[in-house]
């Protein structure tokens, strides 16, 4: 199987950008997905391919991708985005996630 | 609206069983693929099992290959999770998730709020 990368923590100010980063053997990078989850609730889903955010997402995450890095990116954050996110990806029958980063906003 | 329902959790020994139950509403369950996946704490989420529309087909991670087992009853809009040989790293909050697909393949679209299984003597 394979390992996605993710840095354990990030932390932002209100109104600033967090940018999430989400590292691998990701053949399909537009086909990574990122789910949010805070303290004692389900995960949703935030970002779910090429860009695009399910019904009710707001319109400041967004996603884009380099040679070897996909990122999450939350422009003006809020207290409210502060979570556990994780990207998710798939090849041959393994379903991965990453480790998860916990998005602090103070 | 999609409901996920899960149930089943509680604490149990190491090398025990348990069964896990998830009932489904708000979709047409018999067309979709079923998930599972846990939250194991300090480690993230792992997907542990799928299973098709139709129960065809059931996939497996490897840390649970053997002594999991997944299935459906269309009838009654559940899926469930057979749980047996349990080790403490099986400790976690069990998620059913609607199991969606695209062009990009299968992912949990819409999640239960989990049950918590702890394994511990």
């Amino acid at each position: 199987s394979y390992e996605l990368t993710q840095p354990s923590s990030v932390s932002v100010s209100p109104g600033q950008t967090a940018r999430i980063t989400c590292s691998g053997d990701v053949v399909a990078k537009e086909c990574v997905r990122w789910f949010q989850q805070r303290p004692g609730q389900a995960p949703i889903l935030v970002i779910y391919k090429d860009n695009q955010r399910p019904s009710g997402i707001p319109e400041r995450f967004s996603a884009s991708s380099s040679r070897t890095t996909v990122t999450l990116s939350i422009t003006g954050t809020r207290v409210e985005d502060e979570a556990d996110y994780y990207c998710y990806s798939a090849a041959d029958n393994d379903w991965v996630f990453g480790r998860g980063t916990k998005l602090t906003v103070l | 609206e999609v409901q996920l329902v899960e149930s089943g959790g509680g604490l149990v020994k190491p090398g025990g069983s348990l069964r896990l139950s998830c009932t489904a509403s708000g979709f047409t369950f018999s067309r979709y693929s079923m998930t599972w996946v846990r939250l194991i704490p300090g480690k993230g989420l792992e997907w542990i099992s799928s299973i098709t529309s139709g129960a065809s087909y059931t996939y497996y991670a490897d840390s649970v290959k053997g002594r999991f087992t997944i299935s459906r009853d269309n009838a009654r809009n559940s899926v469930s999770l057979q749980l047996s040989s349990l080790r403490a790293e099986d400790t976690a909050l069990y998620y059913c998730a609607r199991w969606m697909g695209d062009s990009c393949g299968y992912f949990p679209d819409y999640w239960g709020q989990g049950t918590l299984v702890t394994v511990s003597s």
